[in-house]
């Protein structure tokens, strides 16, 4: 019940492509979905997050699309560069309720985006 | 930009024998995180510490695991007596408040042999 599950586990798009992550927790009780993104050698850093009170969210190229009956949400990246070469993680987490807020990661996705 | 720092960044220890994961998280947060990522897998979260206390630990954060905030700014990871399967890298993360951003350090690889 604690689990995220994420696909694919690596992605190849070329420049100027979408690039599309999925998504998918069985936890109703999860409340905030985070996107961290992870170059090597660095930690995760917030890409963008979402609250289930909305079905979409968007900021600069990213966006994420949320789907509460699905229990499934996904990262859009639109017009990919090669600087979006990275790790990407999605997470979930019950903000309200619970011991602690913390996060539970997905196993993330590495992105390629080629020239 | 205020920011998680760790040290030491890489750390070879022996098996058997104590390690010190040192962070200082961002100045006005209150609520602390010990994260860590076997190479190639997933971030998994190990304890959250809040108000001089151990919040919430995993199943990973056994008795040779521990955690400490010596002082205002400090915030240590030990391993009383590492194992192979310890290997893997550390991730500190602080957050101002219980909701919000979580924001995480470099993160201090740790070496096992």
């Amino acid at each position: 019940q604690q689990q995220v599950k994420q696909s694919p586990q690596s992605l190849i798009v070329q420049k100027g492509g979408i690039s599309i992550i999925n998504c998918a927790y069985e936890n109703t009780a999860f409340d905030y979905f985070p996107w961290y993104q992870q170059f090597p050698g660095k930690g995760p850093a917030l890409l963008i997050a979402i609250r289930p009170d909305v079905s979409e969210k968007k900021e600069g190229r990213f966006t994420i699309s949320f789907n509460k009956s699905a229990k499934q949400f996904s990262l859009h990246i639109m017009d990919s560069q090669p600087g979006d070469s990275a790790t990407y993680f999605c997470a979930a987490s019950k903000e309200y309720g619970g011991a602690t807020n913390k996060l539970i990661f997905g196993t993330g996705t590495l992105l390629a985006v080629q020239p | 930009e205020p920011e998680v720092t760790q040290t030491p960044s890489h750390q070879v220890t022996q098996m058997g024998q104590e390690v010190i994961l040192r962070c200082v998280p961002i100045s006005n947060h209150l609520y602390f995180y010990w994260y860590r990522q076997i190479l190639g897998q997933k971030v998994e979260f190990l304890v959250s510490f809040y108000n001089n206390e151990i919040s919430e630990k995993s199943e990973i954060f056994d008795d040779q695991f521990s955690v400490e905030r010596p002082d205002g700014s400090n915030f240590t990871l030990k391993i009383r007596s590492t194992k192979l399967e310890d290997s893997a890298m550390y991730f500190c993360a602080s957050r101002e408040g219980r909701i919000g951003e979580l924001f995480f350090g470099e993160g201090s690889r740790l070496t096992v042999l």
